[in-house]
């Protein structure tokens, strides 16, 4: 049992280029979140799922797109990457049956936009 | 709009004395709450969570919570510091009605314990 896991842990990238990143969950977790972790601002959720084929937006979604195809992994898209992206991205997932189930976290993904 | 604000960015203490975190919230509805404890290079994990019921929750690693309605807090304590203890710290908040369980984050509090 992996829990969840990232990939990839580190990346660099040009200003406009694109990537995606993946999440996936081995727990048959029904909710799934992206989060971005920035010095001093704490975690913030982009996108979030509540089951397989559901995406919704968080508090800062722009510039981020995501898609949820298999129930295990949701993957967090960057169509144009900007130095403003730059960041730790943290994934999570949670089994979703009661509201008050706790929230898994991903080792995390370093990106840097150059 | 919820919100959490941690007092503190850096809290420094002394092996074996008293640890203690401040975090306040705003939230329009019943919140649930919550604390996180990251390490170095790694991803948060659940230290504790208060949903409804005692406001006293205890969680790992001889950390507890009061959820106090009157001061809107939530400060995490820890009677003795250990040298395992240095971490970031996050609270959050989440609206406790809500299935989808958005949580917004504190800015952290990263704790150093002195030898």
């Amino acid at each position: 049992n992996a829990g969840v896991t990232q990939t990839p842990k580190f990346r660099v990238l040009k200003t406009g280029q694109s990537m995606t990143l993946l999440c996936a969950q081995d727990m048959n977790h029904e909710y799934m979140y992206w989060y971005r972790q920035d010095p001093g601002m704490g975690l913030r959720l982009i996108h979030y799922s509540v089951g397989e084929g559901t995406t919704a937006k968080g508090e800062v979604p722009d510039g981020y797109n995501v898609s949820r195809l298999k129930k295990q992994n949701f993957l967090l898209g960057l169509e144009s990457a900007a130095p403003s992206q730059t960041s730790v991205y943290f994934c999570a997932s949670r089994r979703g049956q009661s509201s008050t189930d706790t929230q898994y976290f991903g080792p995390g993904t370093r990106l840097t936009v150059l | 709009a919820q919100s959490v604000t941690q007092l503190g960015s850096h809290v420094s203490v002394s092996e074996g004395a008293l640890v203690l975190l401040r975090c306040n919230y705003s939230s329009s509805v019943p919140p649930y709450l919550f604390w996180y404890v990251q390490y170095p290079n790694q991803g948060l994990q659940l230290l504790l969570k208060y949903t409804t019921g005692a406001t006293l929750v205890k969680g790992i690693n001889g950390f507890e919570a009061e959820f106090k309605k009157s001061e809107t807090s939530f400060h995490l304590t820890k009677p003795s510091a250990h040298m395992s203890d240095a971490a970031e710290y996050f609270c959050a908040v989440s609206q406790g009605i809500q299935g989808a369980q958005k949580l917004v984050f504190g800015q952290g509090t990263r704790l150093t314990i002195n030898p």
